[in-house]
């Protein structure tokens, strides 16, 4: 089977950089993506990481370490409109494109 | 910018109607995806099509569920008879390929069972 932890809420203060973490564990894994879903609206692409290590790009980066079953996206510079719930997503090599997301973590940005 | 279409947005039903939801993926996007989500959770994969076939819908409730791409576009996904367990959000997303790693997402269609 498969498994992802994410935390289920966070608050963080516009400016400020926010950490929000990804555990999962999984056979066949392929990739993490990193999704962002503001309250009623669709997922929209953030970022992909099948290689450990970091990917930047602009405000946001994303960290991959395989070999723990982690990852992590940075929040740089947090502004107001970044309030979202953050879901993380595993890709399996067997199973084509399919994604099996968390939970989602509901992101506050604070004045 | 192309886009994924969904429709309706929003549908009401009571519980034993039929329901449907179409989704027109963007253009020349081999690979179809309907995921629910439920509130407060990640989307769960129902179908995912490649072209016209389908290519994994173990976690499709046949009993009630269908979908279909008659001719590899547009996508169909229907209930019937709806249950107040199936209110939720449903959601569409295409990719140009099976291994592409970016899936685009339609608006999805919020729907309640009453």
């Amino acid at each position: 089977g498969q498994n992802i932890d994410q935390p289920t809420e966070m608050t963080a203060t516009e400016g400020a950089i926010v950490q929000i973490n990804c555990t999962y564990q999984t056979s066949g894994f392929n990739g993490l993506f990193w999704y962002q879903q503001h309250a009623g609206e669709a997922p929209t692409f953030l970022s992909y990481n099948v290689l450990d290590g970091l990917e930047e790009k602009g405000r946001f980066s994303s960290f991959l370490s395989r070999s723990k079953g982690y990852s992590y996206l940075l929040l740089k510079e947090l502004q107001m409109k970044d309030s979202a719930s953050y879901l993380c997503a595993v890709s399996r090599y067997n199973q084509g494109g399919k994604l099996i997301f968390g939970q989602g973590t509901e992101l506050s940005v604070k004045p | 910018e192309a886009e994924v279409a969904q429709s309706p947005r929003y549908k009401i039903t009571e519980k034993s109607q039929a329901v449907a939801f179409w989704c027109d993926p963007i253009s020349g996007h081999a690979t179809l995806y309907w995921y629910r989500q439920i509130l407060g959770q990640g989307p769960e994969l129902l179908v995912q099509f490649q072209d016209e076939s389908v290519v994994d819908d173990s976690q499709l409730p046949k009993d009630r569920f269908s979908a279909e791409r008659l001719k590899g576009v547009d996508s169909t996904l229907k209930i019937q008879p709806a249950e107040l367990g199936d209110s939720a959000m449903y959601l569409c997303a295409s990719s140009l390929e099976q291994i592409s790693y970016e899936q685009y997402f339609g608006p999805g269609t919020r729907l309640t069972v009453t």
